[in-house]
């Protein structure tokens, strides 16, 4: 079956510093999104990339989908207080019913 | 405005006791699931349903059940409650997924005890 990983599992920064974390796909995908999920909170839709080696820009998140569409990656600039919460990629596969989410990562920005 | 709710927020039950968790969408959106959330084990699915009349089995389905009698509310039954189900559940609800994706929506979580 399909395997996701995303690296690392936790990360503290320091405010403004960046932060990235890794999504990884067992196999091809045709598409990969992003959930934010706040502490004591619901995992909210961030992005969908499509395109092999798209680039996605939201303020300070820059989010891309690998050439092989086999990963993705999110990158924050100059973390804020704000961007604490568990950063999950949900990719998908041609029809592929199923959903699994990558196990997330979990940013702690120290003010 | 646009949103899945879910009922209860909380529940502490005891071992054995029927329970269902309703979950509502106002989106008109075909596709629903509901996912459990566990420390260390991430979003699970358990089931999902394409539409109405149409379910299937997630990663982790057993002692779960739910029906899709209409398009807007899919509930989560457990018929004899364990537990190891003890869990943040969360219901969601998106247009599509697979290959046209559009993203989900999800419900704020039904915190369940089961002692």
């Amino acid at each position: 079956g399909q395997q996701v990983m995303q690296i690392p599992q936790y990360q503290h920064v320091q405010e403004g510093e960046d932060f990235t974390t890794y999504c990884n796909s067992s196999t091809t995908l045709s598409n990969i999104q992003w959930y934010k999920q706040r502490p004591g909170g619901h995992p909210v839709f961030l992005i969908q990339l499509v395109k092999s080696g798209e680039v996605k820009k939201q303020k300070r998140l820059t989010f891309q989908f690998g050439e092989a569409k086999k990963n993705s990656s999110l990158h924050i600039t100059a973390t804020q207080t704000t961007d604490v919460g568990t950063y999950f990629c949900a990719p998908m596969k041609t029809s592929y019913d199923k959903v699994i989410f990558g196990p997330g990562t979990s940013l702690s920005v120290i003010p | 405005e646009a949103q899945v709710t879910q009922n209860p927020r909380y529940l502490i039950t005891v071992t054995g006791k029927k329970l269902t968790v309703t979950c509502s969408q106002n989106m008109n959106h075909e596709y629903m699931s509901w996912y459990r959330q566990d420390p260390g084990l991430g979003l699970r699915q358990i089931y999902y349903s394409m539409n109405v009349e149409v379910t299937d089995k997630g990663d982790v389905p057993e002692g779960y059940k739910v029906s899709r009698k209409e398009k807007r509310n899919f509930p989560l039954i457990l018929e004899s409650p364990s537990p190891n189900q003890t869990s943040l559940y969360f219901c969601a609800s998106s247009s599509s997924l697979g290959e046209s994706s559009y993203e989900q929506y999800f419900g704020p979580g039904t915190r369940l005890t089961v002692t």
